[in-house]
């Protein structure tokens, strides 16, 4: 079964906006990572939070981590259009060397 | 530029021809990473080497093999692709350190078309 599952699938927003996508996962980690992947390339590297981090800061992103009830968040503020594009939640599991990706969210930014 | 690079960009075999996919690194990581991404699908792993150990997943078609020669290449081989082969395949590098594996760079990728 899927070990990370996202929600929602996809959201729309005003420019300006704050946007927040979440993940949820089902055995013990390492880590929690978010990617963000424009549309046709690769994935880029946003944020990575240890399993004994709780928050994260980097730029506009903010990114929280509830090991107990094995879910993150992960909060866009102030969104731009350049902003619009897929974003994955993936879980580097314990002893496992590998990292498992959610299904992502679509994030549409409306000018 | 330290990179992830992928070569083609864009392929397009025929059904049932054999087809390579490349990638080049120049981050000196030890660990590489092959996935396939179909169409608004979260990334699926197909294997990954771990300096030169190879980890093959569990539902990875025999149809797909990996070679990795050196440090800095690795390849995909698809030896009779079918047309549900057709898709983005991703190639990504990690620093792997006493079993963790960190963040991954990703290529751009290579979308491979079967006609």
């Amino acid at each position: 079964s899927q070990q990370g599952e996202e929600d929602p699938q996809a959201l729309s927003i005003q420019e300006g906006e704050n946007a927040t996508m979440n993940c949820s996962y089902k055995t013990s980690i390492n880590n929690l990572q978010w990617y963000r992947q424009n549309s046709g390339r690769g994935l880029v590297h946003l944020i990575l939070i240890r399993s004994n981090e709780r928050e994260k800061h980097s730029g506009r992103l903010r990114v929280t981590l509830d090991t107990s009830k094995k879910s993150s968040s992960l909060l866009i503020t102030a969104s731009r259009a350049a902003d619009t594009a897929s974003y994955f939640c993936a879980t580097e599991i314990q002893g496992a060397q590998k990292l498992v990706f959610g299904q992502g969210t679509r994030l549409t930014i409306n000018p | 530029d330290a990179m992830v690079i992928q070569n083609p960009r864009y392929q397009v075999t025929q059904f049932g021809k054999p087809v390579t996919l490349s990638c080049s690194q120049t981050l000196n990581h030890n660990v590489m990473y092959w996935y396939q991404q179909k169409s608004s699908q979260a990334p699926k792993l197909l294997f990954h080497y771990y300096d030169k150990d190879f980890n093959n997943e569990a539902d990875t078609p025999d149809n797909f093999q990996s070679r990795r020669p050196n440090t800095s290449f690795c390849f995909l081989d698809i030896r009779s692709p079918g047309l549900g082969d057709a898709a983005m395949y991703l190639c990504a590098t990690s620093r792997g350190r006493q079993g963790a594996i960190g963040e991954q760079y990703f290529g751009p990728g290579t979308r491979l078309t079967v006609t």
